[in-house]
């Protein structure tokens, strides 16, 4: 139990234009859900934490209106990258929250060209 | 500040020999410690947890980890590395509350040499 997808796992789009990123939960329903990228060979940072039927928090320095979440159902959150660019490119990865432990999606490869 | 530092960013083991990666916290509260493993490309797999009890616990994959609070450590071991191993090593620390993020340590990449 405890599973998390993630859709689409890659995606490439043209500056300018914007994606959508789909986080589920497909057994257990996730009040919380979370938001991180990964820049290659680093870290996860932690973008914005999402909370069902409320708006997003989002992390100092994480442009709200650029990275807009979504979290309308305790099953699925979205990330949508607005205007990408180039340097929006990154592995983005989202978990959700149940009890003491946080249950990771597959990630989705987002490539800006 | 809390946080998670992982000291070695590189380590190659001999397939066969014993592996230890480590982790030392700093957190304000009574800390929820957890190890993952990140293949190239994938996401995020947990190894194992602690929450309370026992010091030394075990997870998947033959991995164990042992809590020190007085050192603020949990570092990860494994007594026989296999070449399947290779792969990106990720601590993590939360409070293990609802709603609580977890705070990642830069990661360990872990070469395993035949």
């Amino acid at each position: 139990g405890a599973v998390v997808s993630q859709h689409p796992s890659r995606v490439i789009c043209k500056s300018g234009t914007s994606v959508k990123i789909e986080c589920r939960s497909l057994d257990f329903q996730a009040t919380t859900m979370f938001w991180y990228r990964q820049f290659p060979k680093q870290s996860l940072m932690l973008m914005a934490t999402s909370n069902e039927g409320s708006k997003a928090t989002y992390e100092q320095g994480v442009e709200k209106d650029k990275f807009l979440i979504n979290h309308a159902s305790l099953t699925l959150s979205t990330l949508t990258v607005t205007s990408a660019h180039p340097e929006d490119s990154s592995f983005y990865i989202c978990s959700a929250d149940r009890e003491h432990e946080q249950y990771f999606g597959p990630g989705t490869r987002l490539t800006v060209t | 500040a809390q946080s998670v530092t992982q000291p070695d960013i590189h380590i190659t083991v001999s397939e066969g020999a014993s592996l230890e990666l480590r982790c030392n916290y700093s957190y304000g509260a009574t800390p929820y410690l957890f190890w993952y493993v990140q293949s190239p490309g994938q996401g995020l797999q947990l190894l194992l947890k602690y929450f309370s009890g026992d010091t030394l616990v075990q997870g998947i994959k033959g991995f164990e980890a042992e809590f020190k609070r007085s050192q603020s450590s949990f570092n990860l071991r494994k007594p026989s590395v296999h070449w399947s191993d290779a792969a990106e090593y990720f601590c993590a620390v939360g409070a293990g509350q609802a709603g609580t993020a977890l705070i990642f340590g830069k990661g360990t990449t872990l070469s395993v040499s035949s």
